[in-house]
């Protein structure tokens, strides 16, 4: 069974500072998929960012990058210069070997930007 | 490209009727899922179709049904409302392409309030 953790249930960070949410994982699988993320308080799901478990760097979209450090099964999302739109739930999930069709998710960060 | 659209947005429904959810998928995408996500469980996986067939389904009772027609939208039914059916219903679309890569978009959600 795979699980997705995500241990700090709110955060704030300061208008254009850096942050960082944490996730960790657990899968027995060789081969899976991880994703962020946001959702507003409008309540959409809105993608940001993909880390395949055999990619060799890093990935990185925009202001967003995910830190990804397999050996200790951690995918953390780094947002750069923090904007108050940012502010909102953010959730990890995970894909498994092609088959199962469905992504396992963490119980999310609410991130608050403060001005 | 339009995005996954779901209707109705809000539902108000009392306990022991039915209700019905639509979901249309971003166009040329073949897969899609449903999601229930409430403040003590947060995002849990329900169903998934692709090419009318459902492929995968959740930990949910026999209340919980779909079905997706030959143009890739989909439908979701609950029976027998209780109350703890209240949710954001989650609806995402895939191009299904298979393996881990395949990104999942969300649509807005319908949000079902049972009185």
């Amino acid at each position: 069974a795979q699980k997705i953790t995500q241990t700090q249930p709110g955060m704030f960070v300061q208008e254009k500072e850096a942050v960082t949410l944490d996730c960790t994982y657990d899968t027995s699988d060789q081969s899976y998929g991880l994703f962020w993320y946001k959702q507003p308080s409008s309540g959409e799901m809105i993608f940001l960012i993909y880390q395949g478990s055999y990619d060799e760097q890093n990935a990185t979209e925009g202001r967003y990058s995910l830190n990804f450090q397999k050996a200790r099964k951690s995918a953390n999302l780094v947002i750069s210069a923090s904007q108050l739109g940012d502010s909102a739930m953010y959730f990890c999930a995970m894909s498994s070997t092609a088959g199962s069709y469905q992504l396992t998710f963490g119980k999310g960060t609410k991130l608050s930007v403060i001005p | 490209k339009a995005g996954v659209t779901q209707t109705p947005r809000y539902l108000i429904k009392t306990r022991g009727q039915q209700v019905t959810l639509s979901c249309s998928p971003i166009s040329g995408h073949r897969s899609v899922s449903w999601y229930q996500q409430t403040p003590g469980q947060g995002l849990q996986f329900l169903f998934e179709y692709f090419s009318e067939t459902q492929r995968n389904k959740g930990n949910f009772p026999g209340r919980f049904s779909g079905r997706q027609f030959s143009n890739s939208r989909s439908e979701m039914n609950v029976s027998t409302l209780e109350l703890g059916d209240s949710a954001l219903y989650l609806c995402a679309s895939s191009p299904s392409t298979g393996g881990i890569r395949d990104t999942q978009y969300f649509g807005p959600g319908t949000r079902l309030t049972v009185l």
